[in-house]
């Protein structure tokens, strides 16, 4: 079965980048997206179909997708954006999650 | 605006069938290419799809779970329900339901709040 990869945890200082990646085989020939998760709330679409985002979502948050990985950029790190994110792609009829990332703001 | 609900017991007995049924208001399950899919998360751990039905009655099952699922709608009520058989201690996690807004969309764009269920004799 198609399996997403992501690092546990990335820590990033407040106004700083952070970058999140979402590794799969040949995920770049698919649409991923990005959810964010903050504890005791359900989850929150902030890209969608590699690049877009939905209306409401801030400009700082951006994806993109090549080859094996796709990655959530969040530019000028606030620390309301410590949360949870999941990528998520669709592959042979089924939606993968992946593994999740735990995201800090020093 | 778009809401869904989700709705069922918090307590089920091992073997037992959990029965889960996701009320949304906003849009209409007869629409072309929309959808209602089901997620759960164990407490502490990642998401995992579990099934999604298409306004068309068109059903998708995860791999790993299809036998012990079943997804069905109500359209005149706007309800899906899922059913999962033989429930384990290990399937006891918050479970979401979420509208998908296009058949070619692949994401979930408006999640419900999340239902509890633990499994436990």
């Amino acid at each position: 079965s198609y399996e997403l990869t992501q690092p546990p945890s990335v820590s990033v200082s407040p106004g700083q980048t952070a970058s999140i990646t979402c590794s799969g085989d040949k995920l770049g020939d698919k649409y991923a997206c990005w959810y964010q998760q903050k504890p005791g709330q359900s989850p929150v679409l902030v890209i969608y179909q590699d690049s877009k985002r939905p209306s409401g979502i801030p400009e700082r948050f951006s994806g993109s997708n090549s080859g094996n990985t796709a990655t959530l950029t969040i530019s000028g790190t606030q620390a309301m954006d410590e949360a949870d994110y999941y990528c998520q792609a669709w592959d042979s009829s089924a939606y993968v999650f992946g593994t999740g990332t735990k995201v800090t703001v020093l | 605006q778009i809401t869904l609900k989700e709705s069922g017991p918090t307590l089920v007995k091992p073997t037992q069938t959990l029965t889960l049924t996701c009320t949304f208001s906003g849009f209409s399950l007869s629409t072309s290419g929309v959808g209602v899919g089901w997620i759960r998360q164990p407490p502490g751990k990642a998401l995992e799809w579990l099934a999604l039905i298409y306004w068309d009655d068109d059903k998708r099952y995860s791999p790993s779970l299809k036998s012990r699922l079943t997804i069905t709608k109500d359209t005149s009520k706007n309800q899906v329900v899922l059913t999962m058989t033989n429930m384990d201690p290990v399937d006891t996690a918050t479970y979401y339901c979420a509208h998908s807004p296009c058949g070619s969309c692949r994401f979930f764009d408006y999640w419900g709040q999340g239902t509890l269920v633990t499994v436990s004799s």
